[in-house]
């Protein structure tokens, strides 16, 4: 079993400060996604990034795959209240047909 | 209706009920899948579908019982169930099984007293 640790597990931050969210493991994936699940909802997908060293930017929030396609982080510019929810990293390790394993999460809060 | 939906969104039965969940996907996906998620754990992949045949069941106790009628719908039969199995049941498809790609029904709200 592929193991994805996320850290941290709670983060309380006021609206407008920076944040960063990330995902660790000791395995290699062919792909890694990011999602976010707002209360009472199902994820929604975020990115996929697949190159190791991939930066992807969307509006305030930052992607990076790591180099060695073991870890990426999330980074979050001027947090809004709309980004609060748990945001989830899954990943697709390398080498023939394996199952999506997801992360246990961070669950962020924006206080306005 | 566009994307997963999911029916009912939230559910409570007692341990000797039977009862049902349904998701319905319209993505043109060939792949499905139930997901349980509990609170402090990982999204737990229960059993994946790829063009109505099952692939794959995740040693799931018995007392779940999936049904995919055709590629656009998946049900999940329940019975017998224990409290433990109160959760949030989320149904997800995707293009091909294996895809990263994977895309959410708003899940059931289960609660077993």
């Amino acid at each position: 079993t592929q193991l994805l640790e996320q850290s941290p597990q709670f983060l309380s931050i006021q609206e407008g400060e920076n944040l960063t969210v990330y995902c660790n493991s000791s395995s290699v994936f062919s792909s890694l996604q990011w999602y976010r699940q707002e209360p009472g909802e199902g994820p929604v997908l975020l990115v996929t990034v697949v190159t190791g060293g991939e930066v992807k930017k969307l509006k305030r929030l930052t992607f990076q795959f790591g180099d060695a396609r073991k870890d990426s982080s999330l980074h979050i510019t001027a947090a809004q209240p709309g980004d609060t929810g748990l945001y989830l990293c899954a990943a697709k390790p390398s080498g023939g047909y394996q199952k999506v394993t997801f992360g246990t999460g961070t669950k962020l809060q924006v206080i306005p | 209706e566009t994307g997963v939906t999911q029916t009912p969104r939230h559910l409570v039965m007692g341990m000797t009920n039977k009862k049902s969940l349904k998701c319905e996907q319209h993505l043109g996906h060939n792949a499905m899948y139930w997901y349980k998620q509990s609170a402090k754990k990982p999204l737990e992949l229960m059993f994946v579908y790829s063009l109505e045949e099952r692939v794959e069941n995740n040693s799931v106790p018995s007392r779940f019982s999936p049904e995919c009628p055709n590629s656009s719908h998946l049900f999940l039969h329940l019975h017998t169930l224990q409290p433990e199995d109160s959760a949030l049941y989320l149904c997800a498809s995707s293009q091909r099984t294996g895809d990263y790609e994977q895309y959410f029904g708003p899940g059931t709200r289960l609660t077993v007293t």
